[in-house]
């Protein structure tokens, strides 16, 4: 099947500092990827949807500033936490829409962890 | 908004008997139905799913079923094995081949015991 690529898989980080979360699709194109953020024992949030060569569309109540996401080629996206406070702590996931079967396929998560 | 609710939220099964999670949705337009297994510390994995124009698929001991009119669909697991234990997640989205934003379940903690 289709695979999806997340790094970093963990990251600790100090308050105020900010961290870059990348998604790749490894074999197929992605005109759309998504992020989710996870928190413990709960499902996944959709945080935004990040569109190759546009501005992502966030959620309601996701501040566009706080998670800067960028999708610049269409097997890469990215999500920065800037400024990044102990509450940003959590598993971020990204999927990515393989078009051509419809599906969408998961990365394996970044845990961050802002101390 | 998509509104998708999931039972049982922990479900504990001997090995060798079946499982099955239930999944009810609000869109009436949704049209795909994804069931996704996740591991500890790791991200979904698709194990099987469902459109709309499909009341019921089957791949080896996993079967899902769709009632449109009733908006349910359910993930039946027959045979269960001590690596079916994980945390499953139902989701339903609009499906259109550009775009597909998923709402997910809440998921079920399936533990099988020997």
């Amino acid at each position: 099947g289709a695979v999806v690529s997340q790094h970093p898989s963990r990251v600790i980080c100090k308050s105020g500092t900010s961290v870059k979360i990348e998604c790749r699709s490894l074999d197929f194109q992605a005109t759309t990827m998504f992020w989710y953020r996870q928190f413990p024992k709960k499902s996944l949030m959709l945080m935004a949807t990040s569109n190759e060569g546009s501005k992502a569309t966030y959620e309601q109540g996701v501040e566009k500033d706080k998670f800067l996401i960028n999708h610049a080629s269409l097997t890469l996206s990215t999500l920065t936490v800037t400024s990044a406070h102990p509450e940003d702590s959590s598993f971020y996931i990204c999927s990515a829409l393989a078009t051509r079967v419809g599906e969408l396929f998961f990365g394996e998560g970044s845990r961050l962890t802002v101390l | 908004g998509e509104n998708v609710e999931q039972h049982p939220s922990t479900l504990s099964v001997q090995e060798g008997d079946s499982a099955v999670i239930k999944c009810t949705y609000s869109d009436s337009a949704s049209n795909y139905f994804p069931w996704y297994k996740q591991e500890l510390g790791k991200g979904p994995q698709l194990i099987i799913d469902i459109r709309s124009n499909v009341g019921e698929k089957k791949d080896q001991r996993i079967a899902v079923t769709l009632n449109k009119t009733a908006k349910h669909f359910s993930l039946h697991i027959t045979e269960t094995q001590p690596e079916d234990s994980a945390v499953y997640f139902c989701a339903a989205s609009i499906n259109t081949g550009t775009a597909s934003k998923l709402t997910f379940g809440t998921g079920t903690r399936l533990q099988v015991t020997l």
